[in-house]
């Protein structure tokens, strides 16, 4: 089967870093994607991997180890406004097409 | 500026009712995609068109339609066929699906939330 876990709940202070985790097992691996979304919104991309290794991206950076089926999102320096729910999403193959496997999304909540 | 516009922002939906639910880009994008988000589960895909005239059934298809008959709208019915269709629905573009597109992010619009009355 086709599986995407992360954490449900995470809470962090202002200032403070932050990694969310993700593991993955799905049939074909064509690139892990990290979203934003804030409560009743859009999704909005963040960062993409397809190669193992750190993608850094401001004050996000997002990690990936293919052969682990694992992947983290790294947020530094927290602002309020990073309260959302992120979104990690696997582009496997499924029915012979290419799509995006959705895990539930992880709720990050940051406090003063 | 160029986006993903979905209408109306909430719905309610009456017993035996069909609705549609419209989804509209301006991106120039190839690909369309309509997903469904419940609480505690991830964004699960109803269908999806990789071109005009053309779309795919994806996850959880059953008690829904679409068309495509341009290449900016991929409007979504949900039909009275769907015993449970109390979700957000968000709906995606994309520049293509595969090959050289494949590390190219979906778009997605703002989203509907529907409601039984």
């Amino acid at each position: 089967g086709q599986n995407i876990d992360q954490p449900t709940e995470m809470t962090a202070t202002e200032g403070a870093i932050v990694q969310i985790n993700c593991t993955y097992q799905t049939s074909g691996f064509n690139g892990l994607f990290w979203y934003q979304q804030h409560a009743g919104e859009a999704p909005t991309f963040l960062s993409y991997n397809v190669l193992d290794g750190l993608e850094e991206k401001g004050r996000f950076s997002s990690f990936l180890s293919r052969s682990k089926g694992y992947s983290y999102l790294l947020l530094k320096e927290l602002q309020m406004k990073d309260s959302a729910s992120y979104l990690c999403a696997v582009k496997g193959v499924s029915g012979g097409y290419n799509k995006l496997i959705f895990g539930a999304g992880t709720r990050l909540a940051v406090h003063p | 500026d160029g986006g993903i516009t979905q209408s109306p922002k909430y719905l309610f939906r009456k017993e035996g009712q069909n609705v549609t639910l419209s989804c509209e880009q301006n991106l120039n994008h190839d690909a369309m995609y309509w997903y469904r988000q419940d609480p505690g589960q991830g964004l699960r895909l109803i269908y999806y068109s990789q071109i005009v005239n053309d779309f795919q059934k994806g996850d959880i298809a059953e008690g829904y339609s679409v068309s495509r008959e341009k290449k900016e709208s991929f409007p979504l019915t949900v039909t009275s066929a769907q015993k449970n269709p109390t979700a957000f629905y968000l709906c995606a573009s994309s520049i293509g699906v595969g090959g050289e597109y494949s590390n190219q992010p979906q778009h997605f619009g703002d989203g509907t939330r529907l409601s039984i009355l």
